[in-house]
């Protein structure tokens, strides 16, 4: 039974293109998130949601949108895609609309942009 | 602004060696603490809470512990398959949703 699932492991594209990531959470959590990890390991919010409202914007370039149809799924469409956006990108849910809680991860998906 | 440092940055152990990993942490005010284990090329796995000074929290060989500016994650007797990276995390009462994440412990425990 996967909790927090991403859709593609793995996205290789060049630059200038635009690309979707997906992500299902199966667990009921009212709250999800996008981080960014770079290559020096270090995990980075970019976005939340909660009950598909957004509520966390962090320092992101316009580029970067998520999207949430339903609070199961948080999607994040990026537009003309930069070298620096090589990372990996992990989603997260947790249970709880205020902070406290755990946050739990999928797998991510690796983006590299040639 | 809230910073969260971990170290050492790598540690190599014999099995069976135990030792700590530190993760030091400023926040205006803490709301959670929180340890994950990430292996390559997965997502970090939730390990603990801890949410105020002197809570120790245990899971078969680790064991966390808080005080109002650090956390230890000591590990007794590990095992190869602690093998991991380790990371700590802070989220303050101020954005409460946000994680501030540490760049991680990577462990590496030969047998």
């Amino acid at each position: 039974d996967t909790a927090v699932s991403q859709t593609p492991k793995y996205l290789v594209t060049q630059m200038g293109n635009d690309k979707s990531i997906k992500c299902e959470q199966n667990l009921g959590h009212d709250t999800m998130y996008w981080y960014k990890q770079d290559s020096k390991k270090f995990l980075k919010i970019m976005f939340s949601y909660n009950n598909k409202e957004l509520i966390i914007n962090e320092t992101v370039p316009n580029r970067f949108s998520p999207k949430s149809p339903d609070k199961a799924h948080l999607n994040l469409h990026i537009n003309s895609l930069e070298l620096g956006d090589s990372a990996v990108y992990f989603c997260a849910s947790s249970p709880l609309p205020q902070g406290g809680s755990e946050q739990y991860f999928g797998p991510g998906t690796r983006l590299t942009v040639t | 602004e809230d910073q969260v440092t971990q170290s050492p940055e790598a540690l190599r152990l014999q099995e069976g060696e135990s030792s700590s990993l530190n993760c030091s942490y400023t926040v205006s005010g803490l709301r959670g603490l929180f340890w994950y284990r990430q292996d390559p090329g997965k997502g970090p796995e939730f390990l603990f809470t801890l949410y105020s000074a002197g809570e120790e929290k245990e899971k078969e060989r680790l064991k966390a512990t808080l005080t109002k500016k650090e956390s230890f994650l000591h590990i007794t007797a590990p095992k190869p398959e602690d093998s991991a990276t380790y990371l700590c995390a802070v989220q303050d009462r101020d954005s409460s949703y946000k994680l501030i994440f540490g760049s991680g412990t990577r462990l590496l425990v030969r047998p």
